[in-house]
């Protein structure tokens, strides 16, 4: 199975600071990857699929990025509704695999 | 709109099997993957399995074969998923989510508890 190391598991940021969350994948995913932010008690909402391409009516200040076994979810200015937890997702295998999360925080 | 409707929760004994369901609306139930996703408390996000509404084609994660089995009807844009001889460990919020995991539904919370 391809493990999906992310990182970090918890952060604390201010609003307005620029925010990069990294997933780093086992072996080559092929940009197969997704970000998923998941708030308390809520369902994930996809907000990047193919390692850099916006969900509709995603805000323009999440940003994806990446290629091989390395991807990157930015932040570009952290707004507080920000807050949750930020999965990524490899689906160029099988079985799909997620990494472990990353708790974000508003400081 | 697109909906993936999940019933919120299903209390079931231990040892005893449950059947989870996902009813689709507002797209063509055909043409999407659905995907089945675990999640127990605090913890991260599984992938269970998948199932081809069009054809019932599965993959299943080796983790969960023998514990989930997925199938559709068709007929009622309905699919489902079945956990079978149930313990602690299955109590968990179990998601379908379908179009590349662009549509999540809202979630069964499964308690296995006498």
């Amino acid at each position: 199975d391809i493990k999906m190391t992310q990182s970090p598991s918890s952060m604390y940021a201010s609003l307005g600071e620029r925010v990069t969350i990294t997933c780093k994948a086992s072996q080559d995913i092929n940009s197969y990857l997704s970000w998923f932010q998941q708030k308390p008690g809520k369902s994930p909402k996809t907000l990047i699929y193919r390692a850099n391409r916006l969900v509709d009516g995603v805000p323009s200040r999440f940003s994806g990025s990446g290629s091989g076994q390395d991807y990157s979810l930015t932040i570009s200015s952290l707004e507080y509704e920000d807050m949750g937890i930020y999965y990524c997702l490899q689906y160029d295998e099988f079985p799909r695999t997620f990494g472990g999360g990353t708790k974000l925080e508003i400081k | 709109q697109v909906q993936l409707q999940q019933p919120g929760a299903e209390l079931v004994k231990p040892g005893a099997p449950v059947k989870l369901s996902c009813k689709a609306s507002g797209y063509t139930f055909t043409s999407y993957w659905m995907n089945w996703v675990k999640q127990r408390p605090g913890r991260g996000l599984e992938w269970i399995g998948r199932i081809d509404p069009s054809d019932s084609e599965t993959h299943y994660n080796q983790k969960f074969k023998g514990k989930a089995t997925l199938t559709v009807d068709e007929s009622s844009s309905t699919a489902y998923m079945q956990l079978s001889s149930l313990t602690s460990e299955d109590s968990a919020v179990y998601y379908c989510a379908s179009r590349y995991f662009a549509y999540w539904g809202q979630g069964t919370l499964v308690t296995v508890s006498a």
